[in-house]
Order: structure tokens, then C-alpha cells, then sequence
């Protein structure tokens, strides 16, 4: 079965750039996406296939891709960016996740 | 908006069945496959079942595999997960997500979340 790995915790200032990194052998074949998940509310897709951003998403969301990792990029984070993000692959029938990671802005 | 929304959950006792309910509106349910993701108090995600557009095929987590059946019904937008033999560890928010697989589709859609407790 596939596996994806993230940080469990990244760290910045406001207005500083936060990367998230996600790795694993499946996104070499399949694409990733990137959702937010803040408390009690619906996850928000940020991006999918690898690095498009839905039509409402804030322009400083991006994503990028190189091999196995795709890492995600808040450019000029936000004190209301604090809060969890996954990425996800789906791939034989089923998804994976990563195990999450807890962006910080302070 | 595209919407999903969850209902059926609440507190259940270990080896009794409840069963999950997500409507879908302004989106092309009948398209999509379907999919039921859990998340634990404090965990991560865990993906828990699949069902193509057609209903045709499904698919399982071993965790969940002989007490879990996932169904759609495409004329009522909606989709469900049957969850008999409920277990402790089974406790979760539950999320219905349709997730893109055609070629010519790019957004996935996600739920809210439905709460089941498994207590006694």
C-alpha cells in the first residue's frame, strides 16, 4: 500500500512563506491535492493535480511538483492560515493521506 | 455552491448498525465517484470505502470490510454507508467526498462530517 509523509508541524511569521512538503511513490504516477481542514468545518480543496488552484482559492496557495514530492507554498502567510493541511492521492481504488501537517503564524 | 451533507450520526452501542446519508446538490453526483474518508479524535485520515458513479464497483479498508456497505442511490443524489458490527474504535467524524477520477473532471467535493460515538 502507498504512503504519503508531511512534517507534523511547520512554522512562520505573518507575511513569511510557508512550504509543506508531501512525499511518496505513488505521485510519481498519480496526481496530489492539497486541502485545509480548519475545526468543525468541511475540508476546503486548496489544489488539485498537483498544482491548479480552484477559481476561489487565494492566489498566495500554490503548488508544485518534483519526483515524489509536491510540496504546497503559502506566500505571505496569514494569521487565519493557522490551522491543518493534508495532502491526498488517489490511486488504486482507494486514498491516501498524509498524516497532516499544523501550520503555525505567529 | 456544490454542497454535501452528512446525516445519520450520533452515539451508537458497540455491535449495533447505524447508517450515514450524504446528499449531494448543485453537482453532477451521478459522475463522480463516491468515496466515505473517517477521521478519529486527534487522528488523521483514514479512507474507509469507494463506489464508482455506476455503483457497479466498491471497494473497502480492511478495517472496515465485511461490517461496512457503501450504496448510492443517482436519483436522489445520495449516498450511504451501512455500518453494522460498530466497534470503540470505529468512533469518527465520517466525511462523504466525491473525488475527481475522470479525465475531464479537476474539483473533488467534501462534507462536513457526520459524528459517530461507539459507546456503551
Amino acid at each position: 500500500s502507498y504512503e504519503l509523509t508531511q512534517p507534523s508541524s511547520v512554522s512562520v511569521s505573518p507575511g513569511q512563506t510557508a512550504r509543506i512538503t508531501c512525499s511518496g511513490d505513488v505521485l510519481a504516477k498519480k496526481y496530489a491535492r492539497w486541502f485545509q481542514q480548519k475545526p468543525g468545518q468541511a475540508p476546503v480543496l486548496l489544489i488539485y493535480k498537483d498544482s491548479e488552484r480552484p477559481s476561489e482559492i487565494p492566489e498566495r496557495f500554490s503548488g508544485s511538483s518534483s519526483g515524489t514530492t509536491v510540496t504546497l507554498t503559502i506566500s505571505g502567510a496569514q494569521v487565519e492560515d493557522e490551522t491543518d493541511y493534508y495532502c491526498y492521492s488517489a490511486a488504486d481504488n482507494s486514498v491516501v493521506f498524509g498524516g497532516g501537517t499544523k501550520l503555525t503564524v505567529l | 455552491q456544490v454542497q454535501l451533507v452528512e446525516s445519520g450520526g450520533g452515539v451508537v452501542q458497540p455491535g449495533r448498525p447505524l447508517r450515514l446519508s450524504c446528499a449531494a446538490s448543485t453537482f453532477t453526483f451521478s459522475s463522480y465517484t463516491m468515496h466515505w474518508v473517517r477521521q478519529a479524535p486527534g487522528k488523521g485520515l483514514e479512507w474507509v470505502a469507494v463506489i464508482s458513479d455506476d455503483g457497479s464497483n466498491k471497494y473497502y479498508a480492511d478495517s472496515v470490510k465485511g461490517r461496512f456497505t457503501i450504496s448510492r442511490d443517482n436519483s436522489k443524489n445520495t449516498l450511504y454507508l451501512q455500518m453494522n458490527s460498530l466497534r470503540p474504535e470505529d468512533t469518527a467524524v465520517y466525511y462523504c467526498a466525491g473525488i475527481a477520477a475522470r479525465p475531464s473532471q479537476n474539483l473533488d467535493y467534501w462534507g462536513q462530517g457526520a459524528l459517530v460515538t461507539v459507546s456503551s
